[in-house]
């Protein structure tokens, strides 16, 4: 086990077209959240999930965000009819039960064109 | 609310001289802070955490509650320590989430 994993790396997509973002964490792990971070900020919660049950969403999570982690494994994150504005680093961290040290994953970059 | 402040964006300094990024923070409850870096082309990682008191390549930092801040610190800066700086708050209570701040450079010059 090498980390957290994320795919793609890198996305390009035109606006109003959907997206999915997969995270893989770290296998003994049972927590999985999703960030955003944009130029000049620090990462933004989005949403966190308790092996497969989605425990908290962040109001920044519109309803055009969803996200799984059906076997309480990896995740995905998708963003549908995407706006320019959804542009931005999607981070995927992971930890074990609720302890502050959450690993992070490279993330995937999203431009929407 | 939960917020993080780090009041500056960069840090230039030279090798040798002493660091100080500054962390205030907003919690109405016991709060657990951290600080992460992030180096060149390297994911976000942990640095280090008030609750181990411990130092992390030569960082500490102090949880002062009175103050509300959680300030970074190195005596001597090295060129390796050359990257962003971020403070967060949290987990704290049911609230499983971190609030980050907005990160620091830190620029080590030779």
């Amino acid at each position: 086990d090498t980390g957290v994993s994320q795919n793609p790396r890198h996305k390009i997509t035109k606006r109003g077209q959907n997206v999915t973002f997969r995270c893989d964490p770290i296998s003994e792990h049972n927590r999985l959240y999703w960030y955003r971070q944009t130029l000049g900020q620090g990462p933004e919660f989005l949403t966190y999930f308790q092996n497969e049950a989605q425990l908290e969403k962040s109001r920044l999570l519109s309803d055009r965000f969803s996200a799984e982690r059906p076997k309480g494994s990896f995740s995905t994150l998708e963003i549908q009819r995407t706006e320019q504005g959804d542009s931005a680093m999607y981070l995927c961290a992971s930890s074990l039960d609720g302890g502050g040290e959450q690993y992070f994953g490279p993330g995937t970059r999203l431009t929407v064109t | 609310a939960q917020r993080v402040t780090q009041p500056e964006k960069l840090l230039s300094v030279f090798k040798g001289a002493p660091v100080e990024l500054k962390c205030n923070y907003s919690y109405s409850g016991s709060p657990e802070l951290f600080w992460y870096v992030q180096y060149s082309r390297q994911r976000l990682q942990l640095l280090l955490r008030h609750i181990s008191r411990e130092s992390i390549k030569g960082f500490t930092a102090d949880l002062n509650k009175g103050e509300t801040s959680f300030h970074l610190k190195k005596p001597f800066a090295q060129e390796e320590d050359s990257a962003m700086y971020y403070c967060a708050l949290g987990p704290t209570g049911a609230n499983s989430k971190l609030t980050f701040g907005k990160g620091i450079t830190l620029s080590v010059r030779p």
